[in-house]
């Protein structure tokens, strides 16, 4: 079966500093990932998409950035972090079929200073 | 372009009561509409999919969705509702006509309040 996971599960972070978040999927190949945002525990706003090795693509302007140096690795990277990143961020993935449902990890609680 | 609406921000069930958890969408297409559940702090769990045939789909922990057309909603039911389905539910779509990687539009969730 598949699984996917994400860490660090929460992070405490000072303004201005730089941020790597990595989230996993095992038991699939050439998954659809997607990085999310969740603000005040409610809307999710769809951050970054991927589907295959290098190829990103960014739904809102931000300073944050994606990379997806492998097939079922998928990174969420900031070089100077704002107060306004603060938030839930999920991670999911799904098949490459229209009707496939994605899957969403854990979570990593951001709390920027 | 495709849109997803719930309009209860909360809605509160004694436990054993009905739940109903309202959801309409608009789409240039077809819809693909799914259901999730988050509780506290964690990730989102898929609880069912209307993808086409029975407009009534089941899916985990006894919830169910009819899904129906004219009306435009995706509506979430449980007949008896657990203090255990106190958590955030989001409804979401996406048009057949979408790229194939799968942009979901989720609404905004509702809170869904049992109890005891």
């Amino acid at each position: 079966s598949q699984t996917i996971h994400q860490w660090p599960a929460t992070l405490v972070q000072p303004v201005g500093s730089p941020l790597s978040l990595e989230c996993t999927v095992e038991g699939t190949s050439n998954p659809n990932l997607y990085w999310y945002r969740q603000a005040a525990g409610r809307g999710l706003q769809l951050l970054f998409y991927s589907v295959g090795i290098g190829q990103i693509s960014s739904e809102v302007p931000q300073n944050l950035s994606a990379s997806r140096p492998q097939d079922r690795q998928f990174i969420l990277s900031s070089k100077k972090l704002l107060l306004s990143d603060s938030g839930f961020y999920l991670c999911a993935w799904s098949a490459s079929s229209r009707t496939d449902t994605q899957y969403f990890g854990p979570g990593t609680r951001l709390t920027v200073l | 372009a495709q849109s997803v609406a719930q309009p209860e921000d909360q809605v509160n069930v004694a436990e054993g009561n009905p739940l109903t958890v309202k959801c309409t969408y608009s789409v240039s297409g077809n819809p693909y509409l799914f259901w999730y559940v988050q509780y506290p702090n964690r990730g989102l769990q898929f609880l069912l999919k209307y993808i086409t045939g029975d407009n009534l789909v089941k899916g985990s922990y006894g919830f169910e969705a009819e899904f129906n057309k004219s009306q435009t909603s995706f509506h979430l039911k449980k007949p008896s509702a657990l203090v255990s389905d106190s958590a955030l539910y989001f409804c979401a779509v996406r048009d057949q006509a979408t790229d194939s990687w799968g942009k979901f539009q989720f609404g905004a969730g509702t809170q869904v309040v049992v109890t005891p």
